[in-house]
């Protein structure tokens, strides 16, 4: 099946300081895709809707200034927390639908676990 | 998009049937539902999604009610490496359209 990316799969940052996450679709394209906040043994909540060549939609209590998302192709998106603080330590992962097959499912990449000190 | 209920957890022996089961009685009628899994941390895995007719592949079979209120998921011969959360969701298609989580049904599977 299809593959979706992350990198890195863990980081360590100390606060203050702002981290990059990418996710890439490897075998297909994506113009919509979804990025997801998890903290310990809690379910995902969903973050933002990244898509293609303009603005992300966040939900609602997401500061989009904090995590700032781009999706500059249509097999990669990024997000950057800004200015990480210890409550931003969270597992971050994102997922993708190909572009093609809008009844598909939708495909998760294997998470991105941020430690802020 | 529809709210799901499921149990919290389950037990399960290894070899034999487990089967999940889901509520979403407020689906409506273009809403598909969706199983994912997630082993611990790790990503979220696809299993399977249907609309109205029962479905199945190499890794369960997914039952849906005649009128869409609820479902199960079957995973004929449970092992151990099915322990997982176990998500149901019901949600439009589209590539736009967002999968929201609920709280799953943890499920142990035992020798």
């Amino acid at each position: 099946g299809a593959v979706v990316s992350q990198h890195p799969s863990r980081v360590i940052c100390k606060s203050g300081t702002s981290v990059k996450i990418e996710c890439r679709s490897l075998d297909f394209q994506a113009t919509t895709m979804f990025w997801y906040r998890q903290f310990p043994k809690k379910s995902l909540m969903l973050m933002a809707t990244s898509n293609e060549g303009s603005k992300a939609t966040y939900e609602q209590g997401v500061e989009k200034d904090k995590f700032l998302i781009n999706h500059a192709s249509l097999t990669l998106s990024t997000l950057t927390v800004t200015s990480a603080h210890p409550e931003d330590s969270s597992f971050y992962i994102c997922s993708a639908r190909e572009a093609r097959n809008p009844t598909g499912e939708l495909f998760f990449g294997e998470g991105s676990r941020l430690t802020v000190l | 998009d529809a709210k799901t209920t499921q149990p919290p957890s389950m037990d399960c022996a290894e070899g034999r049937a487990a089967n999940l089961p889901c509520n979403h009685s407020t689906i409506s009628g273009n809403e598909y539902v969706y199983w994912y899994r997630q082993i611990h941390s790790q990503g979220p895995q696809y299993i399977i999604h249907g609309l109205k007719n029962n479905e199945t592949n190499e890794m369960a079979s997914l039952i849906i009610t005649e009128d869409r209120k609820s479902s199960t998921l079957i995973l004929p011969h449970a092992t151990l490496r099915d322990t997982a959360v176990y998500y149901c969701i019901v949600a439009h298609t589209g590539t736009a359209s967002k999968l929201t989580f609920g709280t799953g049904t943890r499920l142990q599977v035992t020798l």
